[in-house]
């Protein structure tokens, strides 16, 4: 597959519990991007890795959440004791070189529901 | 406050005719401007972009319009057709965004029907 992948598709998760979301970006990608995608409305930027440093990490909305990406490919997002309003689409993007004009290919996305 | 704003939740275009995506920002720091383009249960996918620099690009049967003096960015589809039916999500990047990192904000998306 040459696509950006994610996994598991889909998580139901117990209020308190800890989660972690997986990303494999494409092949000899060297930017990676993680959003949350709330129902209805856009795609929110969380956190951005360089290969393996995390040079931006504005987006994340509370200590719960971290990212890793420790050999600058396959990267996790963990979100620690889940509570409700978590519930959303994770999205991971991937692009080429860290460019502004370098196109960000999107994963399918992770659902979340914390019940 | 939202800094790229899509005032219209959804359209309806008969097959054939133009659709017009519109597309408002407020950050004069931004200076690339993508449209997305998602299907229910899959991730974005890019279809075109266009630098500040311009106010035109074109490809295939779509077409982005840049007015920056109005922050006002627009995408036209001619002729639609039933597949371009999805979700269109703007975008805009800021180039020099300090952390070295040229994240995506993105707008609501609008619904796009093209109806047979």
């Amino acid at each position: 597959g040459a696509g950006v992948s994610q996994s598991p598709r889909y998580k139901v998760a117990k209020r308190g519990q800890d989660v972690a979301l997986r990303c494999d970006p494409i092949s000899g990608h060297v930017s990676l991007f993680w959003y949350q995608q709330a129902l209805g409305q856009g795609p929110e930027f969380l956190t951005y890795f360089q290969n393996e440093a995390q040079l931006d990490k504005s987006g994340l909305p509370s200590d719960r959440f971290f990212a890793e990406r420790p050999e600058g490919s396959v990267s996790t997002l963990k979100i620690q004791r889940t509570q409700q309003e978590d519930s959303a689409v994770y999205l991971c993007a991937s692009s080429l070189s860290p460019g502004p004009q370098s196109t960000q290919y999107f994963g399918p996305g992770t659902r979340l529901l914390v019940l | 406050d939202q800094q790229v704003k899509q005032n219209s939740p959804s359209l309806s275009v008969q097959e054939g005719r133009i659709s017009i995506l519109n597309c408002d920002y407020t950050n004069s720091m931004f200076d690339y401007f993508l449209w997305y383009k998602k299907y229910p249960a899959e991730g974005p996918t890019f279809l075109i972009s266009i630098s500040s620099i311009k106010d035109k690009n074109e490809d295939g049967r779509f077409t982005v319009f840049l007015n920056k003096s109005a922050k006002h960015l627009s995408l036209h589809i001619v002729p639609s057709q039933p597949g371009d039916s999805a979700v269109y999500f703007c975008a805009a990047s800021a180039r020099h965004s300090g952390a070295g990192s040229y994240q995506l904000t993105f707008g609501k998306g609008t619904k796009l029907s093209v109806i047979p």
